[in-house]
């Protein structure tokens, strides 16, 4: 049981490049989100799922695709990146009902220059 | 527009009792949820509140007041390794449940 996997951990992109981040669970977790972290500013929602086929905006979308195709992944693209999207990027997951801790990954550390 | 206020910084003694409040104006409450997060690594759930009152987990307890908007966790027998950030974390859609909102953090210095 791997819990929840981010892949790459590090990456650094040009301004314009895009980019996927991957994020796979084995739990058979029905919810997942992206959250992006950037300094004093807390875990800001991006995309959030609650089973496969089913997505929805958080609070900052824009500049973010995402789809689920399959319970277990949820990857997050990048269309064109810019510095402003530079951050530390985590996906999460849960069960659903009565459930009510998100399980993150360890995080993917991304700079954009 | 969804809004969490919690303190920046909060510094105790070790040993010691400390309280980080959490006040939230948000579209939808159906839950408080405290996490916590050490050096930047994977967040960890700690508890959640969905009805007012107290839930005791080990050392951590966790307040909620919906009347107030504002709840509370409580570490009593502060030990060193409880030095990390906490946040806050309102579920604010009911039939999507994994809507989560978060406050902006507290950062928990803990002195021997």
């Amino acid at each position: 049981n791997a819990g929840v996997t981010q892949t790459p951990k590090f990456q650094v992109l040009k301004t314009g490049q895009s980019m996927t981040l991957q994020c796979a669970q084995d739990m058979n977790h029905e919810y997942m989100s992206w959250y992006r972290q950037d300094p004093g500013m807390g875990l800001r929602l991006i995309h959030y799922s609650v089973g496969a086929g089913i997505t929805d905006q958080g609070e900052v979308p824009n500049g973010y695709n995402v789809s689920r195709s399959t319970t277990e992944d949820f990857p997050l693209r990048l269309l064109s990146a810019a510095p402003s999207q530079t951050s530390v990027y985590f996906c999460a997951s849960k069960l659903g009902g009565a459930t009510y801790g998100y399980t993150f990954g360890s995080g993917t550390r991304l700079t954009v220059v | 527009g969804q809004s969490l206020e919690q303190p920046s910084e909060v510094t105790a003694v070790e040993g010691a009792i400390v309280q980080i409040n959490c006040t939230y104006q948000t579209s939808g409450f159906y839950g408080l949820s405290w996490y916590q997060q050490h050096d930047g690594g994977a967040p960890t759930f700690l508890s959640y509140n969905a009805l007012d009152g107290l839930e005791e987990t080990g050392r951590f307890s966790s307040f909620l007041s919906r009347s107030d908007s504002y709840g509370y966790l409580l570490l009593q027998e502060l030990q060193m390794k409880d030095s990390a950030s906490y946040f806050c974390a309102v579920r604010v859609l009911y039939n999507q449940g994994g809507k989560l909102i978060f406050g902006q953090g507290t950062e928990l210095s803990v002195k021997p």
